[in-house]
């Protein structure tokens, strides 16, 4: 089955350490996205990718990483110098960045920070 | 800049009732609207998206959603509600520009026996 994967489902961290966020996806899309959601704030854009080896900063990037060295991969890094990384984050996929189609998402991984 | 707005944080009615949930966007060009719905813990699930032509579309689950550009709106409806459409529904625009969307708030549907 054709799906986008994020792993793990819960993540727990102490406040100080970076953690790794996993987005795998097998539609063969070309563009990949990294959504925060907060309640009541919606979804933010965290990053985005286009094309392998290419990424761009959305609204709130600071204190997040990306890399973007495969297709099907695009891992999201929570560095310590995120303020407030206890979030709901969201992967999301689309055939291509610069067309209409819709973005389609993963289940999400739940991260809390201590 | 593009923005979105959901004027309704909560909304409950009762089950086999119609529904209603407003959308209001600002973007400088012909705009993509979507309308996603998401479950607790879960992710988005698109309900519909209108691009061009027909401005009334059909969307999954029996929801329909009407475009009116004088209004600058996209309102989500349905004419009989059923529990499990219970749920967190969002608004999203977008449009050629790296295929960023712009999402609103979130309105929280709570569906009445």
């Amino acid at each position: 089955d054709g799906g986008i994967t994020q792993s793990p489902k819960y993540l727990f961290r102490k406040e100080g350490q970076n953690v790794t966020l996993s987005c795998e996806q097998n539609l063969n899309h070309d563009a990949m996205y990294w959504y925060r959601q907060d309640p009541g704030q919606g979804l933010r854009l965290i990053y985005y990718s286009q094309i392998v080896n290419d990424f761009q900063k959305g609204d709130i990037a600071e204190g997040y990483s990306v890399s973007r060295e495969k297709k099907e991969s695009f891992p999201l890094t929570v560095t310590s110098a995120q303020k407030n990384p206890t979030a709901f984050y969201l992967c999301g996929t689309k055939t291509q960045g610069a067309d209409n189609s819709p973005l389609h998402f993963g289940n999400g991984t739940r991260l809390t920070v201590t | 800049a593009q923005s979105v707005t959901q004027p309704d944080i909560h909304i409950t009615v009762s089950e086999g009732a119609s529904l209603e949930l407003r959308c209001n966007y600002s973007y400088g060009a012909t705009p993509y609207l979507f309308w996603y719905v998401q479950s607790p813990g879960q992710g988005l699930q698109l309900l519909l998206k209108y691009f061009s032509g027909d401005t009334l579309v059909q969307g999954i689950k029996g929801f329909e959603a009407e475009f009116k550009r004088s209004q600058s709106s996209f309102n989500l409806r349905k004419p009989s509600v059923h529990w499990s459409d219970a749920a967190e529904y969002f608004c999203a625009v977008g449009g050629t520009s790296y295929g960023k969307l712009t999402f609103g708030q979130g309105t929280i549907l709570t569906v009445h026996p």
